[in-house]
């Protein structure tokens, strides 16, 4: 039971444009969302994250919106650089009880921003 | 460079072995988790450390022995271990409380032959 899902195994994006990663999930009691990329050889680096109480977190070149009706949040790096060039993990948590720190993570996708 | 520091970043370990994997964090974040990540897979819950007490056990097998001796460090202490439990092993730390993401370190990759 895959209850955070990415459906995008890998995007290809040109350097300058927007990169737009999509994360699904099924858990309704989830209220806490990250994301978190990762290169190889290496652990996941925090990037973003957005409270159910919110639809709309930015941070830089990085902007995260969470459609709660449609559990459904996505990743908008604009403009997109190679650097950007990793694995990207959608997280999600269910704050408080017993869960706490229990992260659900996503399959992950493959982005690659070409020069 | 990560905050939270693992080591060794590559074991090789026989059945029989018995080795530790470390943490150690000095962001006086007061919650350690340990996590493993399979080649193509994402990271999965091992356990979870909160105010140095254990809070969370994943269902992981006893042949894995966690420890935290201070809010600084963590070990897992590793037993008779099987090939299928060869994996990358990553240990993170949080503040405590709500909306607190997890920093992660660089993992251990871990071998068993």
């Amino acid at each position: 039971d895959q209850q955070v899902k990415q459906n995008s195994p890998s995007l290809s994006v040109q350097e300058g444009r927007i990169s737009i990663l999509n994360c699904d999930y099924t858990n309704s009691m989830f209220d806490y969302f990250l994301w978190y990329k990762k290169y190889p050889a290496e652990g996941p680096t925090f990037l973003i994250s957005i409270s159910s109480i919110k639809d709309k977190n930015e941070d830089g070149r990085f902007t995260v919106f969470l459609n709660k009706s449609a559990k459904h949040l996505s990743l908008h790096i604009v403009p997109s650089q190679p650097g950007d060039s990793a694995v990207y993990f959608c997280a999600a948590n269910r704050e408080g009880g017993t869960s706490y720190g229990k992260l659900t993570f996503g399959q992950g996708t493959i982005l690659t921003v070409h020069p | 460079d990560t905050e939270v520091t693992q080591t060794p970043k590559h074991l090789v370990m026989g059945m029989t072995n018995k080795k530790s994997l470390k943490c150690e964090q000095h962001m006086g974040h007061r919650a350690m988790y340990w996590y493993k990540q399979k080649a193509k897979k994402p990271p999965e819950l091992m356990f979870v450390y909160s105010y140095e007490k254990l809070s969370i056990n994943e269902s992981v097998p006893s042949r894995f022995s966690p420890e935290c001796p201070n809010s600084s460090l963590l070990n897992l202490h590793l037993h008779a271990l099987q090939p299928e439990d060869s994996a990358l092993y990553l240990c993170a730390s949080s503040r405590p409380g709500l909306n607190s993401p997890l920093h992660f370190g660089n993992g251990t990759r871990l071998t068993v032959t």
